[in-house]
């Protein structure tokens, strides 16, 4: 069974801090990685998907790397802002059955 | 483009009432799903779908259940509402093809049993 862990669970950082946020699993058997954004009451925002021939995708500020074979994915956030303060979660999408798995999120805070 | 459009927003259900959620995507993606999202307890995969006439049960089906008469649409019912059911429910849809799969999701139906 595919299980998703994201580490740390919450984060408080000041502004213009560069960050590190956590994503293991334990089944290497999956098409991608893929980074949501979620602010409070609201729905998922995609932020980066990697496939599992690919080692890392970046979008602006964002960076993801994924280790498929020792079951690891990071996002790195450089200068973080105000605006990133939102939950970070991290879903890998099964080779078998096909159906996506989450990691519980990462809260983050970025205090101005 | 609309993305993946959910209704309603917000519900109260009573006890024992049965209803529907409504899911509908205009981007051709064969893959869609639902998830419910508790605190403490991350998003879980309730059904899933591969295409128009496929249905699969996903982590936590019970009390639950799916049809995808069309591409588009993917309602999910309750049969019968527990407050156990009490929860947020997001939809979502992606292309099944593997380079292609990035999920789209809903904004997300708030539903309260009472």
């Amino acid at each position: 069974k595919q299980e998703v862990t994201q580490i740390p669970a919450a984060l408080s950082v000041p502004e213009g801090e560069n960050l590190v946020l956590n994503c293991s699993f334990t089944d290497s058997a999956i098409y991608n990685l893929q980074w949501f954004r979620q602010d409070p009451g609201k729905g998922l925002t995609s932020l980066l998907l990697i496939q599992s021939s690919q080692r890392e995708q970046t979008s602006g500020r964002l960076n993801a790397s994924l280790d498929k074979s020792s079951g690891r994915s990071t996002l790195y956030i450089a200068a973080s802002q105000p605006g990133d303060s939102a939950t970070y979660l991290c879903a890998v999408r099964r080779v078998y059955g096909q159906n996506f798995v989450f990691g519980p999120g990462t809260r983050l805070s970025v205090l101005p | 483009n609309a993305g993946v459009t959910q209704t309603p927003k917000f519900q109260v259900l009573k006890t024992g009432q049965s209803m529907t959620l409504q899911c509908a995507q205009d981007m051709n993606h064969e893959y869609m799903s639902w998830y419910r999202q508790d605190p403490g307890m991350g998003l879980r995969l309730i059904h899933y779908s591969v295409g128009a006439g496929i249905t699969d049960q996903g982590e936590v089906p019970n009390g639950y259940n799916v049809s995808r008469s069309t591409t588009e649409d993917f309602p999910l019912r309750l049969l019968s509402a527990a407050p156990s059911q009490t929860s947020v429910y997001f939809c979502a849809s992606s292309w099944r093809e593997a380079r292609r799969n990035e999920q789209f999701f809903g904004p997300g139906t708030r539903l309260t049993v009472l």
